[in-house]
């Protein structure tokens, strides 16, 4: 696609309920990262792809947070259980995995509130 | 991963050339350091990277010391429009790259 596309763009959830976010990357992109941003603060860190490859998921803040990339193209990112602590700007990009820079392009991010 | 700190915020007036510095004192020889830029409610935007001496692109300038512990940003003639927050990112590219807190620049008339 012409640029990375998140979905929802909002989403409202009661706590306790799963959530799941959906990030499809430009389409010749093999990287793919999730960043948690809270409001004020700069991105966080939660996981990234090569493909379908997860090298690092460290930055999941817990067993409730989970991702996927099956495919090595669309992932998803899953909190089950969510708590009020996890409403946050959520935001996805990607990048190619060579070039002259590993430039990431970010997504419009999935804005989620945990009443 | 190499640590950053910059300056949580600066000020600067239209038309001056702005330098954004981030120390990053436990760098790794494979680690490439990279500069970002955020506007409210959008996502971060690449601006430069660099791995050492300088770097020079169509909207700024990268300094990178001979022992790479610090690196300065440049914007050159500061607009209204740069007032954004600006992260510096220190890691090894295609791998994963850690966002600190940022330097917060407004730009003033």
């Amino acid at each position: 696609g012409a640029g990375v596309s998140q979905s929802p763009r909002y989403k409202v959830t009661k706590r306790g309920q799963d959530v799941t976010l959906r990030c499809d990357p430009i389409s010749s992109h093999a990287t793919l990262y999730w960043y948690q941003q809270a409001l004020g603060q700069g991105p966080e860190f939660l996981t990234y792809f090569n493909y379908e490859a997860q090298p690092d998921k460290s930055g999941l803040p817990s067993d409730r947070f989970s991702a996927e990339r099956p495919e090595g193209s669309i992932s998803t990112l899953t909190i089950q259980r969510t708590e009020q602590r996890d409403s946050a700007m959520y935001r996805c990009a990607s990048s190619l995995a060579k070039g002259p820079t590993n430039e990431q392009f970010f997504g419009p991010g999935t804005r989620l509130t945990v009443l | 991963l190499a640590k950053t700190t910059q300056p949580i915020s600066m000020d600067s007036y239209e038309g001056q050339e702005v330098n954004i510095t981030c120390s990053h004192n436990n760098i790794a020889t494979n680690d490439y350091i990279t500069w970002y830029q955020q506007f409210p409610s959008q996502g971060p935007r690449f601006i430069i990277q660099g791995y050492k001496t300088k770097v020079t692109n169509e909207v700024a300038s990268l300094f990178i010391p001979a022992d790479r512990k610090s690196s300065t940003l440049s914007l050159p003639r500061v607009s209204l429009s740069d007032t954004a927050v600006y992260y510096c990112l220190v890691g090894e590219p295609y791998n994963d790259m850690r966002f600190g807190a940022g330097t917060r620049l407004t730009v003033k008339p």
